[in-house]
């Protein structure tokens, strides 16, 4: 069973530059997750999705941040522009929940951004 | 704001050993807990969940919860030099809260 996969692995972009992170999940977990890992700090959560709807997007930093999930399937996760702070690790994860048993994430290997 | 707390490390066991790591949250309602590993450079990658009291085995590496503590920690039993890499405990609140890791070196 393929995991979770990311595509680019690493992006480095400009500053005032726009860019789009994807994200293909275990193939029939509904749920799909952002996070993101800045430099010294903790891996933090951007958002989640069900199927194609956004659960919760309280993570996101500002609205310079675009996140898609169309049809349910892969995901997207788009910066325009992009700011320096904005360079770290993005990784993505999902689960499916079985009745009993926690939701077990499973995390893809990332998407280094580094904006200059 | 919900935090989890590990000690950075880096922590040095010899081979061998029992490797310790532990993790205090602080949201008290969190019902389910996880420890990732993670390599240099790779994805975090995970190794064990927990989500009652007590211990939970599974091969070289013990779970063990204390809810009224709120502490989770993990044994790595007969550490391995590939055991080297950086120990994620994570606490599901809604989303998966992180503390920053703890890193760990076994030495042959």
């Amino acid at each position: 069973e393929a995991g979770v996969t990311q595509f680019p692995s690493h992006s480095v972009i400009e500053k005032g530059q726009t860019v789009t992170l994807r994200c293909d999940p275990i193939s029939g977990h509904d749920n799909l997750y952002w996070y993101r890992r800045v430099m010294g700090k903790e891996i933090k959560f951007l958002l989640h999705f069900v199927k194609e709807s956004k659960q919760d997007e309280s993570g996101m930093p500002n609205n310079r941040f675009l996140a898609e999930r169309t049809g349910g399937t892969y995901s997207t996760l788009k910066v325009q522009p992009a700011e320096l702070e904005d360079s770290g690790v993005y990784f993505c994860a999902s689960s499916q929940p079985m009745q009993g048993i926690p939701y077990e994430q499973y995390f893809g290997p990332g998407t280094r951004l580094t904006v200059t | 704001q919900k935090e989890v707390e590990q000690n950075s490390g880096p922590l040095s066991v010899p081979e061998g050993a029992i490797a310790s790591l532990n993790c205090t949250y602080s949201d008290r309602v969190s019902q389910s807990f996880f420890w990732y590993r993670q390599y240099s450079g790779k994805s975090p990658e995970l190794i064990m969940s927990i989500y009652s009291n007590g211990d939970k085995e599974d091969g070289r590496f013990t779970a063990q919860l204390n809810k009224a503590s709120q502490y989770v920690s993990l044994l790595i039993r007969d550490s391995q030099p590939s055991d080297s890499a950086t120990y994620l405990c994570a606490v599901e609140g809604y989303a998966l809260n992180f503390g920053k890791g703890t890193s760990l070196l076994v030495t042959p």
